[in-house]
């Protein structure tokens, strides 16, 4: 999983707390993003960093945040769970070098919000 | 909002075929796609990327991207039964340098 890990990599929560998920790397990559995946919907993009510090919403944002305070952590926090929210979450790294634009994934947290 | 479609299958073929996989994308102007494999309960990984024109070989695997006609395609030769699983195809989005992803083709290959 090219140094990338996610913990917890399982979790069951109920509605209405909070709950956040870490990605920590070990590449040094620059850009880092989160995913959820769902059946019929594939992988929709929550949000995503280009640096410390810079972070930036993607196709699916609503009820979530983020930060990233170094390089190799990327913390996606789910303020208020909902049962909406019950998925798989991927984290992914990539360095965005020249023409070569690859993610890698960590292995994912199933998340389950009763 | 840039789209990237492919058929979820399943597409089943038998051992030792070439399995051919699709995907459709609305942008004319999208330069690079990614194809990922994706074994139940597992994460994506990657199995090639393609930048220009024409096909790329990597091993049984051949990806052709023909920007005419906005379709990408992944061919498998000599298919076998671990290659069974989900493939994944990703094309940029409206921002960044990020991914849009296509829902994924379900691959089974039959002993």
């Amino acid at each position: 999983d090219a140094g990338i890990t996610q913990s917890p990599r399982h979790k069951v929560t109920e509605t209405g707390t909070p709950v956040t998920l870490r990605c920590h790397q070990t590449e040094n990559h620059r850009y880092m993003y989160w995913y959820r995946q769902d059946p019929g919907h594939g992988l929709r993009l929550i949000h995503y960093s280009y640096g410390v510090k810079d972070t930036d919403k993607g196709e699916v944002s609503d009820g979530y945040s983020v930060s990233r305070s170094k390089t190799e952590d990327f913390l996606l926090t789910l303020e208020s769970a909902t049962s909406s929210q019950t998925s798989v979450y991927f984290c992914a790294i990539s360095e965005n070098r020249d023409r070569d634009h690859t993610q890698y994934f960590g292995p994912g947290t199933r998340l389950t919000v009763l | 909002q840039k789209e990237v479609e492919q058929n979820s299958g399943p597409l089943s073929v038998p051992e030792g075929a070439i399995a051919s996989l699709n995907c459709t994308y609305s942008d004319r102007g999208s330069q690079s796609f990614f194809w990922y494999r994706q074994y139940s309960g597992k994460s994506p990984e990657l199995i090639m990327f393609i930048y220009s024109n024409g096909d790329k070989e990597d091993g049984r695997f051949t990806a052709q991207l023909n920007k005419a006609s906005q379709y990408v395609s992944l061919l498998i030769r000599d298919s076998q039964p671990s290659d069974s699983a989900t493939y994944l195809c990703a094309g940029p989005a409206n921002y960044g340098q990020n991914f849009v992803f296509g829902p994924g083709t379900r691959l089974s290959v039959l002993p």
